[in-house]
């Protein structure tokens, strides 16, 4: 079935690092593709998304790009902030899922000063 | 804003109670969710639903039960709490017609003593 594999943390970072967070998709159809954030303390809420191939999704300075031909959708920023630290969560959604989204188990990022 | 509320931020009970945890959401979406949130598990779907009256079991549906009596409100119930259902609950709702994001409540964090 459809599935994402995202990194594993916890990832630790000094402010105005480059961050990339690693994700890969298994999907038989033609997936929509989102990264999620959660801050602590917060449910999820969408960082951003790409419904195609070769689409880049970005928001606050974070971008993913979704790549068919090596089935990822990494997440990067090239200079971190402190409130950038939280869960991210890499999901996706297809035909094949019907109204499922999948996640990933989440990448933990904490940024320091 | 949209909005998906959740009636409890924090929520104690004690073994074999029977717990109510409410999600309303303001965007007239058909779809509702509720998952669990565990460290190093990710988000794992428990129930959907598609339109009121209906539900889906999702990935771990066992000792839950869900209601949605109206469109707007999604209930989920733990007929017996026990110890191992001590978790994060999310609610989430998305438009059903697009493969879109879904929005998600600020969760509650439920113990069972």
């Amino acid at each position: 079935g459809d599935s994402v594999t995202q990194m594993e943390g916890p990832v630790t970072l000094s402010e105005e690092a480059f961050l990339t967070i690693n994700c890969t998709y298994t999907a038989t159809g033609y997936p929509s593709l989102f990264w999620y954030v959660q801050y602590p303390g917060e449910g999820l809420q969408l960082l951003l998304k790409a419904t195609k191939a070769d689409d880049k999704g970005s928001n606050k300075g974070f971008e993913a790009t979704y790549r068919k031909e090596t089935t990822s959708f990494h997440l990067e920023k090239g200079s971190v902030q402190v409130s950038d630290s939280a869960v991210y969560f890499c999901a996706l959604i297809s035909s094949n899922t019907g109204n499922q989204f999948y996640f990933g188990t989440g990448t933990s990022l904490t940024v320091i000063p | 804003d949209v909005k998906v509320t959740q009636s409890s931020r924090y929520l104690v009970k004690r073994t074999g109670e029977k717990v109510f945890l409410e999600c309303v959401q303001d965007m007239d979406h058909e779809n509702m969710f509720w998952y669990r949130q565990d460290p190093g598990l990710g988000l794992r779907l428990i129930y959907f639903s598609y339109d009121v009256k209906m539900k889906e079991k999702g990935d771990i549906p066992e000792g839950y039960s869900v209601s949605r009596e109206k469109k707007e409100r999604f209930s989920l119930i733990l007929e017996s709490a026990s110890t191992n259902q001590t978790s994060m609950y999310l609610c989430a709702s998305r438009n059903g017609l697009t493969y879109n994001e879904q929005f998600f409540g600020p969760g509650t964090r439920l113990t069972v003593l």
